[in-house]
Parts: structure tokens; C-alpha cells; sequence
């Protein structure tokens, strides 16, 4: 089934080490978006690639930073990990802004 | 430090009961709405969309209501189920401004109990 994908579903790294999550997709949507979700709270906007343009919401710590090497994958950086970016952080897709949204099922950050 | 959650406010109601979920959005500029529904340790789950031409939308046992003059959103659940317990999250979108595609802001999120 065409899905968006996660890896790793919880990932557990120590203060101030990089950390990367990543995300993939099958639908060949052409936006990707980040966003980090924290305990009780609603998810939040990080930045998002339009095909290859990166656009970054602004009050988004320069600690976080992404990559897309192609259509199907993006990564989410953390450069230097603190204990208030624990979180679960979600990637969602869509074909454009006329459609839809489709979100992975996050990936669980515990730091350390 | 340590940040703290927020707690989100809580709907109880009885199995079979109907349910009404609601949502004050922010932007008077926003052109499109989705209710989502997002159980614990998942991501999101699409429920039902509306635009903002509508102010009324039906789906399976859910149906959507806009305001937009008093910026106001709400979900109706009929007949719920237990597997209708979850937290559900309003989310808006800006119209779209020529720069590309925008992301979603999402409401604060309301938990819904079903009490057997």
C-alpha cells in the first residue's frame, strides 16, 4: 500500500548528539512536511520541501535542520539535541496545496 | 528545563451516545479544514474535510460544521463506539498564496472518552 514510513518508530540519543530521523513515501507526493508533536500538545509546523525548495517556518530553532535527496525521502537533524526536543516528530505529504495530507506514524525522540 | 504539556480538555460521554467536538480557528484567511483523530503513540489520522465555501459536510457517522464568521469548527460523532476514544485535533490551512504549498496549524486538541 502507498504509505508514508518512518524510521525508527522510537529513537533514544544522548544530550547534544546528532540525531537523524527519517521519512519516506511512496505516493510520490511532491511536498513533504515536518512536524514536532510534543506530550499533550498539538503538532507543530518545523519547515517543509516543495519539490526541492526548502521552506522553513520562522520561529523554527536553527538546531533542526532537514534534507531531501529525492522525491521519495527527507530527513529531519537535530545538530545538538536538547531535553526540551523530546518529542514525537511527524512527516506528512501532499500532492500540493489543492490536496490532501497523508502522516507517518512519527517517530518517538527520547533524549538522554 | 523540563517543559510541561498542556492538558488537553476532556469529553466523557456514554457508548452510543453522540458526540460534538469543537474548535475555534485562528485565520479568517484559511480556506480549508480537516479534523483529525490521533490515538496514542500514531500519527494523525484524516476524519473529514470541508472547505470554506461549505459550511456543512457529511461523512460515515461524522459530520463537519463551519462558522466562519465566528471562526468556529466543530465534529459531530454519532452513535459512538469505543474505538472512537482518541484525541481530536482541528487543523487549518492558509489560502493559497502563490509561494507554494503551506502547511496545516493545528487547534489544541480535545480527548474523547467513551465510557462503556
Amino acid at each position: 500500500d502507498a504509505m508514508v514510513i518512518q524510521n525508527p518508530r522510537y529513537q533514544v540519543t544522548q544530550f547534544g548528539k546528532p540525531v537523524t530521523l527519517s521519512c519516506s513515501q511512496t505516493l510520490n507526493h511532491n511536498v513533504m512536511y515536518w512536524y514536532q508533536q510534543k506530550s499533550s500538545q498539538a503538532p507543530k509546523l518545523l519547515f517543509h520541501y516543495y519539490d526541492k525548495d526548502f521552506n522553513n517556518e520562522a520561529d523554527t530553532p536553527d538546531n533542526f535542520q532537514s534534507r531531501r535527496p529525492n522525491t521519495s525521502f527527507c530527513f529531519l537533524d537535530i545538530r545538538s539535541p536538547g531535553l526540551g526536543d523530546a518529542a514525537m516528530y511527524l512527516c506528512a505529504t501532499s500532492r500540493g496545496h489543492s490536496a490532501g495530507y497523508t502522516f507517518g506514524s512519527g517517530t518517538r525522540l527520547t533524549v538522554v | 528545563g523540563e517543559s510541561v504539556g498542556l492538558h488537553l480538555p476532556t469529553l466523557s460521554v456514554q457508548e452510543g451516545d453522540n458526540s460534538i467536538i469543537n474548535c475555534a480557528y485562528s485565520n479568517s484567511a484559511s480556506d480549508y479544514f480537516i479534523w483529525y483523530k490521533q490515538e496514542s503513540g500514531k500519527g494523525p489520522q484524516f476524519i473529514i474535510d470541508i472547505r470554506s465555501n461549505m459550511d456543512k459536510r457529511q461523512g460515515q457517522r461524522v459530520t463537519v460544521l463551519l462558522n466562519k464568521t465566528v471562526k468556529h469548527l466543530s465534529l459531530q460523532i454519532a452513535a459512538t463506539q469505543p474505538g472512537d476514544s482518541a484525541v481530536y485535533f482541528c487543523a487549518e490551512r492558509l489560502s493559497y498564496s502563490g509561494g507554494g504549498a503551506d502547511g496545516l496549524t493545528f487547534g489544541k486538541g480535545t480527548h474523547l472518552i467513551i465510557q462503556p
